[in-house]
This record gives C-alpha cells, sequence and structure tokens, in this order.
C-alpha cells in the first residue's frame, strides 16, 4: 500500500469543466510535490510546496492552480484544460525540503487525467 | 542545468540471471543525490535505491546495488536474482544538495524497459 494517496485514480473532463486532484499523507513529510508525467516519458516537475508555502512553480500555465490547505494534504486545481494535458498525475511527498538531506521522495499511484 | 541520460530503452533478462542497468548524468554540482525508482504497470514510483554522492561506499539495498563512478558521472543498477515482480520501467533521477530555484526536484533519465523472461 501506497503511504501517498491520490484521489481519483482515473478522471474524464471536459475542456470546459473545473476539477481537483487530491493528495494526502500522513509521514508528517513537509514538502509535497505535483508531477506530470506523458505516456512512456519520465515525470516532469510542476509544483513544490514546502511547509505549506508554494516554492517552485516550474512555469506551468495559470488552467492548473495548486493549493496547500495543511501539511498533510495538497490539491491541483483544473480548470479549461487542453487536450494535451491529458496524462499521470503524480504527487509525492519528503520529509524535507531542499538541502542536503537528500530525502527521497515518496510517490502516490497517480490520478490518469484525460481531457476530451 | 543537470541532465540524466539512460542509453538503453529496453533490457531484457532471463529470471534468476543478473542485469545492469546503466545511467549517466551531467551536473557542475559536487554534491548532490542520486536515485533508482521502479514504476511498474500499477504506475507507482517506488524507490529502489538512493546513493549521497559524498559517499565513495557503493549503497546497496538485498539483491539492488550501484556502480557509483563519481569521475566518469556514472552511476548504474545491478539486479541480481531477477524475479518477475522486477519487470518495470527503472527511472535513473538526479537531485541537487543546494535549495530553491527548482533544486528540490527530482530530474530524471528516460527510463530503462527492464523485461523479466520466465
Amino acid at each position: 500500500d501506497t503511504e501517498v494517496t491520490q484521489t481519483p485514480k482515473h478522471l474524464v473532463m471536459g475542456m470546459t469543466n473545473k476539477k481537483s486532484l487530491k493528495c494526502e499523507q500522513h509521514m508528517g513529510h513537509r514538502a509535497m510535490y505535483w508531477y506530470k508525467q506523458k505516456a512512456k516519458k519520465p515525470p516532469e516537475l510542476m509544483f513544490v510546496y514546502s511547509y505549506e508555502k508554494l516554492s517552485i512553480n516550474e512555469s506551468v500555465p495559470s488552467r492548473f492552480s495548486p493549493e496547500c490547505p495543511n501539511s498533510s494534504l495538497l490539491n491541483l486545481h483544473l480548470h479549461a484544460l487542453q487536450p494535451e494535458d491529458s496524462a499521470l498525475y503524480l504527487c509525492a511527498s519528503s520529509r524535507e525540503y531542499g538541502g542536503p538531506s537528500g530525502q527521497p521522495q515518496h510517490f502516490g499511484d497517480g490520478t490518469r487525467l484525460s481531457i476530451l | 542545468a543537470q541532465t540524466v541520460t539512460q542509453s538503453q530503452p529496453e533490457m531484457s533478462v532471463q529470471e534468476a540471471e543478473t542485469v545492469t542497468l546503466s545511467c549517466t548524468y551531467d551536473t557542475s554540482e559536487s554534491d548532490y543525490y542520486l536515485f533508482w525508482y521502479k514504476q511498474p504497470p500499477s504506475r507507482q514510483m517506488i524507490l529502489v535505491i538512493r546513493q549521497e554522492a559524498y559517499k565513495q561506499q557503493n549503497a546497496t539495498e538485498n539483491r539492488f546495488s550501484v556502480n557509483f563512478q563519481k569521475a566518469a558521472k556514472s552511476f548504474s543498477l545491478k539486479i541480481s536474482d531477477s524475479q518477475l515482480g522486477d519487470a518495470a520501467m527503472y527511472f535513473c533521477a538526479y537531485r541537487s544538495a543546494q535549495t530553491g530555484g527548482g533544486a528540490d526536484g527530482l530530474t530524471f533519465g528516460k527510463g530503462t524497459h527492464l523485461i523479466i523472461q520466465p
């Protein structure tokens, strides 16, 4: 069983819909991440949250809006997505952010998103 | 910027045999971390092994071991006694020891698809 839980596992939405992806961890980790993974490609970093504050936004379009309501929860709000946004969205967490700790990131199972 | 290269898109090995997956990287930093992650069809990225660049000793985890050559910027993964459950996509990943500016994110190679022949 994964220690990082993502819901839903699958999501199909139209280009005008608004939906949200949810990620939860109860390991006491203070850094959380969103990655996007296209088929047969490696994951690409989208956002990093450290202590509930957005630390990194890798030039992601504004139709993706992250939110970290508390240290255990990370959301990704979706609005007016394009067909090219169809991908696997992975959430990860690590004990802390940055620095010389080298703490590994623990990943969830991902949400498979399809845009019609 | 750092880059990670996995030159083997696909590898095949007989069950119980040993296989080595290659990974090279490019960086100007002296301190960093390297990881191997496994992603089976179930999609979850699973940490296989971790190596600190300042440690000369190669990391091992049961049947998994690495050959870390810092000067050559090489970080290969050896899987001994291959099992059917080892079949997956394997990603090599780099993480800077610095903080900020995207340093905390993982930079992944393109992956190697490992097939285990029964």
